[in-house]
């Protein structure tokens, strides 16, 4: 099956920092979105895309399909930036059901 | 416009029990999908309804089932609790299975 991997596993951040995200994909996707897992576990939608270069406020994202990554920016960092970010992409031919999600960025910013 | 909500939040049984998940969906939306997250495994695919039909499970047994409702809400169920069912049971929902998914809050569910 595919492979994500997301890039670094672990980041530790002073207020105010600029972070970049990255996820790796090992086969063609149609599909990609990244989410914010805040400390209560919900899942907060954060980018829909499956190609191209999207922003909203202090978060950016890039996926590069033809290349299999995409980055995701955050810049400015606040506190309320903690928790676990992850990717998730969908299979051609797939639809939700067969998200795959990558292994997590859990990211700490310290006030 | 409310987003998925799931119930309970938390849900304590004791092995052997059944539970009962419950989700509603966005309004308009007509797939869900239902995710385990267990410590150290990561988010995997469970169950996905639509238009009141299972269209596809993941690898799980057959004690997990569930069904969706004529308004699209839906339930999963859990029967012959085992301890490794401990995890976080998130619900997502669709317009249909391409496009962007909304995740609920999540019901932790702890055996014991």
């Amino acid at each position: 099956g595919i492979q994500v991997e997301q890039s670094p596993p672990d980041l530790i951040l002073q207020e105010g920092a600029n972070s970049t995200l990255r996820c790796n994909f090992s086969d063609s996707v149609n599909n990609l979105q990244w989410f914010h897992q805040n400390p209560w576990g919900q899942l907060i939608n954060l980018f829909y895309i499956p190609s191209g270069t999207k922003q909203n406020g202090r978060l950016s994202a890039t996926t590069v399909a033809t290349e299999r990554y995409s980055l995701l920016y955050i810049s400015s960092s606040q506190t309320t930036d903690s928790g676990v970010y992850f990717c998730a992409v969908g299979l051609p031919n797939f639809g939700n059901e067969k998200l795959t999600f990558g292994t997590g960025t859990r990211l700490t910013i310290i006030p | 416009e409310a987003g998925v909500t799931q119930s309970p939040t938390h849900l304590i049984k004791t092995r052997g029990q059944q539970a009962t998940l419950r989700c509603s969906p966005i309004s308009g939306h007509t797939s869900v999908y239902w995710y385990q997250q267990a410590l150290g495994l990561g988010l995997q695919f469970l169950l996905w309804y639509d238009e009141g039909e299972e269209r596809n499970r993941g690898n799980f047994p057959p004690r997990f089932s569930g069904r969706q409702f004529p308004n699209y809400s839906s339930e999963l169920n859990v029967n012959a609790l085992e301890l490794e069912d401990s995890a976080l049971y998130l619900c997502a929902s669709s317009w249909d299975r391409s496009s962007e998914a909304f995740f609920g809050q999540g019901t932790r569910l702890t055996v014991v």
